[in-house]
């Protein structure tokens, strides 16, 4: 069965360093989308791309956050300038078509710790 | 108003009982109840959802019994399993907030065999 695929599983980085969080989305889905969840509480929405460019982002996303899909299969976040309360856990998802009725399947997220 | 909140934060079942899991929104533009059910290690997986235009959706050991005037949702698991031993989470999105699902806070669900 497809899956959304996500590396790394766990990322260490020091504050203020740059981060670049890589997915591989499942091949013929065209809308992508990265959550994040911090420990102990609720998957939160960052944003959606579509068709190369964003559909909808959160407040969260904020100038430091920027997405990209650099080739035909990969999508990637970046983090400018990491914080601490980046610290999270961040999901990437795809669908082949608008949610809904097309699901969202969801990678196994990288960690994130920022010290 | 975007909120979806979901209780309880934790849940013990003996095996063969049931689960129940509820959800409670604000928006009324939300028009899409999916519940997400997400394993150690793994991301969350669609587990079964329903819109608003009916009150109820069965599959297999898996109901949502929805409630549009109390703007409640709830997930019944029926016959409950070690297997399902699992955090839950509902979510819900609206066709105004594109493909954006809001999440509930989840729940963690421990069936003892």
């Amino acid at each position: 069965e497809p899956e959304v695929t996500q590396t790394p599983s766990h990322q260490v980085t020091q504050m203020g360093q740059e981060v670049i969080l890589r997915c591989v989305p499942i091949s013929n889905h065209l809308y992508f989308y990265w959550y994040r969840q911090i420990l102990g509480q609720k998957v939160e929405f960052l944003v959606s791309f579509y068709n190369n460019e964003i559909s909808e982002k959160s407040e969260i996303f904020d100038d430091q956050f920027s997405v990209e899909r650099p080739d035909g299969s990969n999508f990637t976040l970046k983090i400018r300038s990491t914080k601490l309360e980046d610290s999270a856990m961040y999901f990437c998802a795809s669908s082949y078509g608008r949610t809904p009725p097309y699901e969202q399947y969801f990678g196994p997220g990288t960690r994130l710790t920022v010290t | 108003q975007q909120q979806v909140k979901q209780s309880p934060q934790s849940l013990i079942v003996q095996k063969g009982g049931i689960s129940i899991i509820n959800c409670a929104y604000e928006n009324t533009a939300f028009d899409y109840f999916p519940w997400y059910q997400q394993f150690p290690g793994k991301g969350p997986a669609l587990l079964i959802a329903i819109r608003p235009d009916v009150s109820e959706k069965k599959e297999g050991r898996f109901t949502i019994s929805f409630n549009k005037s109390a703007k409640q949702f709830s997930l019944h698991i029926m016959d409950s399993q070690p297997g399902d031993s699992a955090t839950y989470f509902c979510a819900a999105s609206s066709k105004t907030s594109g493909s954006r699902l809001t999440f509930g806070e989840g729940t963690q669900l421990t069936v003892n065999p």
